[in-house]
């Protein structure tokens, strides 16, 4: 059974850099696709980027250039960078696997991490 | 982008009731549709891959149907671990999830 765990700043700066790292463990971060997905307090669910260690990557047009995901398969993690945060970037933040592929379902998250956009 | 919307966005039902969410994808999507469950303070939880292939360990009162641009997701008796928010998610394309479904107890 994989587990997530998402680590990182609780509180960030406007106009600074969101940094996130997800940790997998139960299996190797080779195997599988992964995405960050976010959720501001009391709304829904966004899905930000994926990632498989080959380098297919997408991520969400909305966000546009200012998401970088990438694995690090000697630490088995999962991390996002998020540049030139806003307020509006004020979410819990969700790691999760892919159960099949890019376009599968997302069958294990992290717990998530709270991270505030705040001066 | 394709965009998901869900239906009812609220709905009170209570133990015992059969109730059914709707999802519309604004585009054709095939099966490319799953379902999540949410609980307060929790991460979204898999119920359902590909539009009707339940997952292992959810219960066979879940069921989800469909195809195309339209979907729809069942639970055909109520418990009180039912009482959550659904959210649908396609993976056709840039994946976007529906805004969800709040479930409430009558």
């Amino acid at each position: 059974q994989v587990q997530l765990q998402e680590s990182g700043p609780g509180l960030v700066k406007p106009s600074e850099t969101l940094s996130l790292s997800c940790t997998v463990s139960g299996d190797s971060v080779s195997t599988y696709y992964w995405s960050w997905i976010r959720q501001p307090p009391g709304k829904g669910l966004e899905w930000i980027a994926y990632m498989h260690h080959s380098g297919s990557t997408d991520n969400n047009p909305s966000l546009k250039s200012r998401v970088t995901m990438s694995i690090d398969t000697s630490k088995n993690q999962v991390s996002l960078k998020l540049i030139s945060v806003t307020a509006s970037d004020t979410a819990v933040y969700y790691c999760a696997k892919h159960l099949m592929g890019a376009a599968g379902a997302l069958d294990s998250w992290g717990q998530g991490t709270l991270v505030t956009v705040s001066s | 982008d394709i965009q998901m919307t869900q239906s009812p966005s609220s709905l009170s039902a209570s133990v015992g009731d059969r109730v059914t969410i709707t999802c519309r994808a604004s585009q054709y999507i095939s099966t490319y549709l799953h379902w999540y469950q949410q609980t307060p303070g929790n991460a979204p939880n898999l119920l359902i891959s590909s539009a009707s292939s339940l997952q292992s360990g959810v219960p066979s009162r879940f069921r989800g149907s469909g195809s195309g641009t339209d979907f729809t997701l069942t639970i055909s008796s109520l418990q009180p671990e039912d009482f959550a928010t659904y959210y649908c998610q396609q993976t056709y394309s840039n994946p976007t999830f529906g805004q969800g479904t709040k479930l409430q107890i009558k």
